[in-house]
C-alpha cells in the first residue's frame, strides 16, 4: 500500500463545532506532517510528528489540535474555527533518518461557516 | 529558516515546446530538492527530485539541474502535453528534529499547455 488516505473528503462546520480530519498511512512511515493550502498558495507546513511526537508546531492556533495515535494514524481535531480556516488540509508521511519523498494525501476540503 | 523563490508564477506553451521553471533557496545547507506537480483538485505528487550530490537528473521528458554554487535549481519539461498543463511546486527542505524534515515550497507555476 503507497498512499496516505484522508476522511473525509469535505467537510462544512460552523464556528462552534467540533470536528476531526483523519489520516492514514500503511507504508511503515515514521513522519506525518498537516499543511494547509489556500486556493492558488503552496501548502504551508502546520505540525510535524517524528516516531508518534510531535516535533514541530508552526505558531498554529490552539483551535488546531493534532494527535498521533500510533504509527499510522494522525487526527487532527477542529474547535471554534473560523471561516478564514476554510481551506484544503492536506497529510503527507515520509520515511525518517534522510530526505524522502513526502507522500500527500488527497486532502479534506474544509469549509467553515 | 529556509526561503525559496520561484518564477514564473504563470507560463503558457504550445504543445511541443520546452518549458523551464526556475527556483532559487537561501540555506546552504540544503541538499535535497524535490518537485511536486498538482492537478486541480488533487494532491500535490512528486514528480522529480534532485539531491546535491548531482548536477542534473533526467527522467523521460522531466528533468531537473541544480547549480549549488549559485543555489538554484530549475525543472525542464521537453515536448510538453496538454496534460502536463497543473501547478508546479519547487521545494527545499530543513530538519525538523528525529529525522523528520519540513518542507518549505516555492510559491508555484501554473503551466498552461495550450493544444
Amino acid at each position: 500500500d503507497t498512499e496516505v488516505t484522508q476522511t473525509p473528503k469535505h467537510l462544512v462546520m460552523g464556528m462552534t463545532n467540533k470536528k476531526s480530519l483523519k489520516c492514514e498511512q500503511h507504508m511503515g512511515h515514521r513522519a506525518m506532517y498537516w499543511y494547509k493550502q489556500k486556493a492558488k498558495k503552496p501548502p504551508e507546513l502546520m505540525f510535524v510528528y517524528s516516531y508518534e511526537k510531535l516535533s514541530i508546531n508552526e505558531s498554529v492556533p490552539s483551535r488546531f489540535s493534532p494527535e498521533c495515535p500510533n504509527s499510522s494514524l494522525l487526527n487532527l481535531h477542529l474547535h471554534a474555527l473560523q471561516p478564514e480556516d476554510s481551506a484544503l488540509y492536506l497529510c503527507a508521511s515520509s520515511q525518517v533518518a534522510s530526505y524522502n519523498e513526502q507522500f500527500f494525501g488527497p486532502g479534506t476540503r474544509l469549509t467553515v461557516l | 529558516g529556509e526561503n525559496v523563490e520561484q518564477h514564473p508564477s504563470t507560463l503558457s506553451v504550445q504543445e511541443g515546446d520546452s518549458a523551464v521553471i526556475k527556483c532559487t533557496y537561501s540555506d546552504s545547507a540544503s541538499n535535497y530538492f524535490p518537485w511536486y506537480k498538482q492537478e486541480l483538485g488533487k494532491r500535490p505528487q512528486l514528480i522529480i527530485d534532485i539531491r546535491s550530490n548531482v548536477g542534473e537528473k533526467k527522467d523521460q521528458r522531466i528533468a531537473v539541474t541544480l547549480n549549488k554554487t549559485a543555489k538554484h535549481f530549475s525543472l525542464h519539461i521537453t515536448e510538453t502535453q496538454p496534460e502536463d498543463s497543473a501547478v508546479y511546486f519547487c521545494a527545499a527542505p530543513e530538519p525538523s528534529g528525529a529525522g523528520s524534515y519540513q518542507l518549505t515550497f516555492g510559491k508555484g507555476t501554473k503551466l498552461s499547455v495550450i493544444p
